[in-house]
């Protein structure tokens, strides 16, 4: 049973420039939350699909949006980027069982921005 | 801002030796999780205790809840080289919807 899947793994961008995340929730998961982990750090929230739906979101700027298919897989979408945004981008699916949210987490897709 | 705080940021010890982090939040949860991340990597689930439990097992683990001072404790025991690596906690709210909220993490190397 494959977990999480994330791509691309590693990727290198401008500033200005526009970045897509994918990400593959495991089987049988239907929420995906995206998070981003800059070094040294904590995971932060950025938002929640639920149902193709944004469902919850965290403290990041609009330049932040998603996307969730019919398939529950799910995209991150980061807009004119900044030297800030270098981080490590992590997914997470998981599945509201006995009144909790279990979270898997892909590899991560980390960002470089120059 | 993060909803948990780890204490301590950093824990040095000997392989055999137990290991304690603790945890601080903010809010009132409706459950409190541990993860654990190797070198940057995805993170793991290790542990869920719910806010109306005070204490959970699981192998070596053993987790701890005080809703009235809203802290959690985890505690390895037995440690070994391989649990090496960094520790959060994340707490989900009960209120304001399904979001889980991690702290800044207690980085753990165990020395063989």
């Amino acid at each position: 049973d494959a977990g999480v899947t994330q791509s691309p793994t590693h990727l290198i961008k401008t500033r200005g420039q526009q970045v897509t995340l994918r990400c593959s929730p495991k089987s049988g998961h239907d929420t995906v939350s995206w998070y981003q982990q800059a070094l040294g750090q904590g995971p932060q929230f950025i938002f929640q699909y639920y149902e193709e739906e944004e469902r919850q979101r965290g403290n990041f700027p609009d330049r932040f949006s998603g996307h969730q298919f019919p398939n529950y897989s799910s995209e991150l979408n980061v807009n004119a980027l900044l030297l800030g945004d270098s981080a490590l981008y992590l997914c997470a699916s998981s599945l509201y069982v006995s009144g909790a949210n279990v979270l898997t987490f892909g590899a991560g897709s980390r960002l470089t921005v120059l | 801002s993060q909803q948990g705080e780890e204490d301590p940021q950093a824990l040095s010890i000997q392989e055999g030796e137990n290991a304690t982090m603790n945890c601080s939040y903010k809010t009132s949860i409706n459950n409190l999780q541990w993860y654990r991340q190797n070198s940057g990597r995805g993170l793991v689930h290790l542990i869920l205790i719910r806010s109306n439990e005070r204490e959970k097992h699981s192998g070596r683990l053993r987790v701890t809840l005080d809703t009235s001072k809203k802290s959690s404790s985890l505690l390895i025991t037995a440690s070994r080289a391989a649990d090496t690596a960094s520790y959060f906690c994340a707490a989900t709210g009960n209120t304001g919807g399904f979001k889980t909220i991690f702290g800044a993490g207690t980085r753990l190397f165990v020395k063989a």
